[in-house]
Formats: C-alpha cells, structure tokens, sequence
C-alpha cells in the first residue's frame, strides 16, 4: 500500500459545482497536512495547510482531516474556469521535515 | 518579492556530460529540498537540507548529489546523467518546523539523450 492514494483524474465539473477533491494516506505519524495547486507548467504553490484533525477555510476553500480514517479533503465552492489546474495532497510527520505528496489530481472547470 | 529562482529552466543533454541545476531563495529559509515530476509517479524528493551543511537523501537520491554551502543556495548535481534521469525538476524552501508556506521554484525541464 502506498503512502499517500490519490485519485489522478481527471475530474470534469461544470462551473459553479462544489468539487471535492481526496486523498488516503496509511502513515497514522502523519500530523501535518496540505493542498497545493499546480498549474502547468508551473511550480506547485501552497493553498491549504491544516495540522492534525479538524476543518480550514479559507475563500472558496475548505480542508478537511479525518485522521481516524486517515482520510483528507479538499473542498471548492463556486469553483471557477481558473481553478482548472492539478491538486496535490501532501503530508508530512512530527518532525515537519519530509513532505510527501500525492500523485495529483487534474480538476477541469467547464465554463 | 520572496522567490525560488532555478537555472537553467530548460536543458538538453547527453548521457554522461556533468551538470549541475542551481537554485537560490532569497527568503533566509533554513530548509531546502529537490523533487522530480513525472508523469503517473507525482513529486518525488531527491534530497533535502535542514541547513547550511546538512543534507539528506529524499526517496529517490541515487544519481544525484547536492550541496548546501551557504543558505541561500542549494545546487542539485548530475554527475553521469542517463535517460532515466530525463524529468522536470523543482527546488523548494521553506522555514523548518510549523506552520509554513513551502515556495517552489518554477521548474527546470531536463531531456537526457
């Protein structure tokens, strides 16, 4: 199994929809968690940081963390034809020093 | 502007010519760290630094080295590239510990032939 699972897509929304974006992960050390969005040809850039279990908004943007089920979301309200990019999860442990990421998913927003 | 700057973003060359990708922040972070993109595999860390003199290997080093003379720069080394090292590059930095923005560069595209 591997460390992170996460669904590579791609996912096909028309505008306006909620998206809902997920990941697995099997390492219960894990205590930080995030979301980046990466748009292509472009560098992965930070949306969401979240430590431990709970929920974070932030915009149009929530992220959930359910470490019971080691199971996280990234969720996106109104979501818009720029929202189209590749999202990745990433998590890392205790000592914040090793991040590992998901494999990506690619969101498309239909206009 | 806070930045992570790569040279060069894009390189074509053959197997076994040496060559080195530089990266440089300007934000004074502590922690620096390589990854390859490729396609159905996501980001895999090469290497990482916790500091200037501290360096170690990520989950994929073999082939690569690195450096961390100063804190600002973080060269990533091919000493004999091959093929398979024929990948898109990123250098990140970020503070250690906490709650941090970890800030990509913009990616260096490296073809092996």
């Amino acid at each position: 199994q591997k460390e992170v699972e996460q669904d590579p897509g791609p996912l096909s929304v028309p505008e306006g929809a909620i998206v809902s974006l997920n990941c697995t992960y099997s390492n219960s050390a894990f205590q930080y968690f995030m979301w980046y969005r990466q748009y292509s040809r472009k560098g992965p850039e930070l949306l969401m940081y979240t430590y431990s279990s709970g929920n974070k908004e932030d915009g149009r943007f929530t992220a959930q963390v359910d470490k019971s089920s080691k199971y996280i979301s990234l969720f996106i309200r109104d979501s818009q034809p720029s929202d189209s990019a590749t999202y990745l999860c990433a998590m890392s442990g205790p000592r914040d020093d090793k991040i590992i990421f998901g494999k990506g998913t690619r969101l498309h927003i239909l206009p | 502007e806070a930045q992570v700057t790569q040279n060069p973003r894009y390189l074509i060359t053959v197997t076994g010519k040496k060559l080195t990708v530089t990266c440089s922040q300007n934000m004074n972070h502590e922690y620096m760290s390589w990854y390859r993109q490729d396609p159905g595999l996501g980001l895999r860390q090469i290497y990482y630094s916790m500091n200037v003199e501290v360096t170690d290997k990520g989950d994929v080093p073999e082939g690569y080295k690195v450096s961390r003379k100063e804190k600002r720069n973080f060269p990533l080394i091919l000493e004999s590239p091959s093929p398979n090292q024929t990948s898109l590059y990123f250098c990140a930095s970020r503070r250690s510990g906490g709650e941090d923005t970890q800030y990509f560069g913009p990616g260096t595209r490296l073809t092996v032939l």
